[in-house]
């Protein structure tokens, strides 16, 4: 499994974009690269995924390297409801979904 | 139908109890995942059941015992638990196993072994 680096912790203010980086230098060609986010006493949301270009959905884009060794997590205009922790988890052929400790949001009335 | 649902939503056991959890997805996923959260940890896979057999079991004891009798159910049967494993437990489901699958979560069920 490709190991990812995360910031611990970040703050934002509410309407204002929030970059999540995250690094995965040892990721495999054929991962895609997820991003999930699990609000307090809630499951895992599922956010994003993508292989190689950028992806924007409803919800966030997702910028990856043309290295593919890293990718940012952009949410357009933060709101409250946004605070939770961030997971980066690249993800191969295989089943696993491997949590890392991910980065706790914190968005600023 | 785009939820996972789980029931019950809190259980407390004592060590002697037999005890199931049961998750249940009407999306036509064909893989379902049980994993466990300890407090302010991220979560863990413990089984993967991919058309309705089991496909990956992470070493978990004995005393979890999952299964999947359709396509739609998954549960977990729980036995001699420690208080050790108290824990939020989450099922998910995928509409397959491949790297850009997706997966859908539940909200969890949190248990309490006394």
């Amino acid at each position: 499994d490709a190991k990812t680096t995360q910031p611990n912790s970040m703050e934002s203010n509410e309407e204002e974009p929030v970059h999540l980086p995250c690094n995965h230098s040892t990721i495999s060609g054929t991962d895609y690269i997820h991003w999930y986010r699990q609000l307090p006493s809630q499951g895992p949301e599922y956010v994003i995924h993508g292989l190689t270009s950028n992806v924007n959905n409803r919800m966030a884009s997702l910028a990856i390297a043309e290295d593919r060794k890293s990718s940012t997590l952009i949410l357009h205009r933060a709101t409250l409801r946004d605070a939770a922790v961030y997971y980066c988890i690249p993800k191969g052929g295989s089943e696993k979904l491997v949590f890392g400790k991910g980065t706790k949001l914190t968005v600023n009335p | 139908d785009t939820e996972v649902t789980q029931t019950p939503k809190h259980l407390v056991m004592g060590m002697t109890n037999k005890k199931s959890l049961k998750c249940e997805q009407h999306m036509g996923h064909r893989a379902m995942y049980w994993y466990k959260q300890k407090a302010k940890k991220p979560p863990e896979l413990m089984f993967v059941y991919s058309y309705e057999k089991l496909s990956i079991n992470e070493s978990v004891p004995s005393r979890f015992s999952p299964e999947c009798p359709n396509s739609s159910l998954l549960n977990l049967h729980l036995h001699a638990l420690q208080p050790e494993d108290s824990a939020l437990y989450l099922c998910a489901s995928s509409p397959g196993l491949g790297g850009g699958n997706e997966q859908f979560f539940g909200p969890g069920t949190r248990l309490t072994v006394l």
